[in-house]
This record gives structure tokens, C-alpha cells and sequence, in this order.
């Protein structure tokens, strides 16, 4: 089954707002990471964030991870319209293979 | 100085025939990877390759065959290819097993 599920499917915010994605998993995991993909390109590693850690901050980007909850969210500050793009949550669990949810397809608006 | 980079990036095809898709990666990673996108635009995982050692997901059609002649290349090799087979493949690597991952441009292929 499904391990990651972003939500929303798709969100259009205006350049200048904050966007939040979430990504929910099934079973326990070892890492977590966020990737953004540009249209008709490959993937851009942005943030891995371990199951003992609870935030991690880059740049715009601040992502958090619940264990309990078993998720996590992805805000983008201060948004511009280069972050327009479709962002990805990936596990691993210990040992299994990488599980890439369906993704967040993120419109900015200028 | 790409860091990972995929031929060809089309590929049109006819049912029924063998192709294969060159990766490269030269971030001396330890790790490769091939990934399928559908339409919709999931990724799944295919295969991963670290030190000789092959994971395979169950759920891929035993048609497809990772191959790697060195650890710096993992090439997919597509046999009797079918219309479901139409789809962006995605190589990526990674220094271990389970850390960031970089992906290459992506290969898309239609088959007709």
C-alpha cells in the first residue's frame, strides 16, 4: 500500500503567501525527505529529515515531522513564482525501498 | 558537468520491442536507482542497486532488468515492451543507501 500521501493534491497561492503541504505515512519509518519537481524535470532533493528529529529548517523551507501523528509539513515562505512546481514526500523504512507519495502541485501566482 | 544524466530522452517504440536506457552518474555514489512516472505523475520505485546488490520491487514485470557494468552506470534494459510501459524513467543515485537522492532528466518513453 501507499506509504507517503501529500495533501492537497494541488494549491494555488499568490507570490508573497506561505504554502503548507502535508504528507501522511502508513507505517514507521527511518528518514523522511522532500523533493520538488519542475515540469518536465527530474527531481530536486530539498530536505531529509530523520525520525528522530522534529524540525529542520533550509533556507525558505522549514519542514516538520510527527511521529505519532505520522506526518509531516512542507512550508514554503514568502513564495515566488520559481517555487511553482509539484513537491514530493519520500520514505525509507528500515531497509525498504524508497515510497514517493502522489505529490502537491503547487501554483504561484504573481 | 551533469551529475546524472540519462540517454535518450524520447523514445517512441513499437509493442512487442526490446530497448534499453543508459544512466550515468559521476558523484561517485554507491547507489543507483530507477524510477517509473506514470501520467498522473507517481513515482514508484523500480530497483535499487548498491554494491553489487539488487533490491527489486515484486511489483515490476520480470521484463525489466537492471543492468550495471560499473558503479558509476545502471542501465535498464526493457524487453517484448508493452503500451502500459509508456512513461518518464527517472535513474537517480545517492552517496548510501537511503540519503538524498539525485535524479537524472528523466527518459520519456511512448510506446505505440
Amino acid at each position: 500500500s501507499q506509504q507517503g500521501e501529500e495533501d492537497p493534491q494541488a494549491l494555488s497561492i499568490q507570490e508573497g503567501e506561505n504554502a503548507t503541504m502535508n504528507c501522511s505515512y502508513k507505517t514507521s519509518i527511518n528518514n523522511l525527505q522532500w523533493y520538488r519537481q519542475n515540469s518536465g524535470r527530474g527531481l530536486v532533493h530539498l530536505i531529509l529529515i530523520r525520525s528522530n528529529e522534529r524540525e529542520k529548517h533550509s533556507g525558505r523551507l522549514r519542514v516538520t515531522l510527527d511521529t505519532s501523528k505520522k506526518s509531516s509539513s512542507l512550508l514554503i515562505t514568502a513564495s515566488r513564482a520559481a517555487d511553482t512546481a509539484s513537491y514530493f514526500c519520500a520514505t525509507d523504512n528500515y531497509g525498504q525501498n524508497f515510497v514517493f507519495g502522489p505529490g502537491t502541485r503547487l501554483s504561484v501566482l504573481p | 558537468d551533469t551529475a546524472v544524466s540519462q540517454t535518450p530522452k524520447y523514445l517512441v517504440t513499437q509493442m512487442g520491442n526490446d530497448k534499453s536506457i543508459k544512466c550515468e552518474q559521476n558523484l561517485g555514489h554507491d547507489t543507483m536507482y530507477w524510477y517509473k512516472q506514470d501520467s498522473k505523475k507517481f513515482l514508484k520505485i523500480m530497483f535499487s542497486y548498491n554494491n553489487k546488490e539488487l533490491i527489486i520491487n515484486e511489483t515490476v514485470p520480470n521484463r525489466f532488468s537492471p543492468k550495471s557494468p560499473d558503479k558509476a552506470h545502471l542501465n535498464l534494459h526493457i524487453n517484448s515492451l508493452e503500451l502500459g510501459d509508456s512513461a518518464v524513467y527517472f535513474c537517480a543515485s545517492s552517496l548510501y543507501q537511503y540519503n538524498e537522492q539525485f535524479f537524472g532528466p528523466g527518459t520519456r518513453l511512448t510506446v505505440l
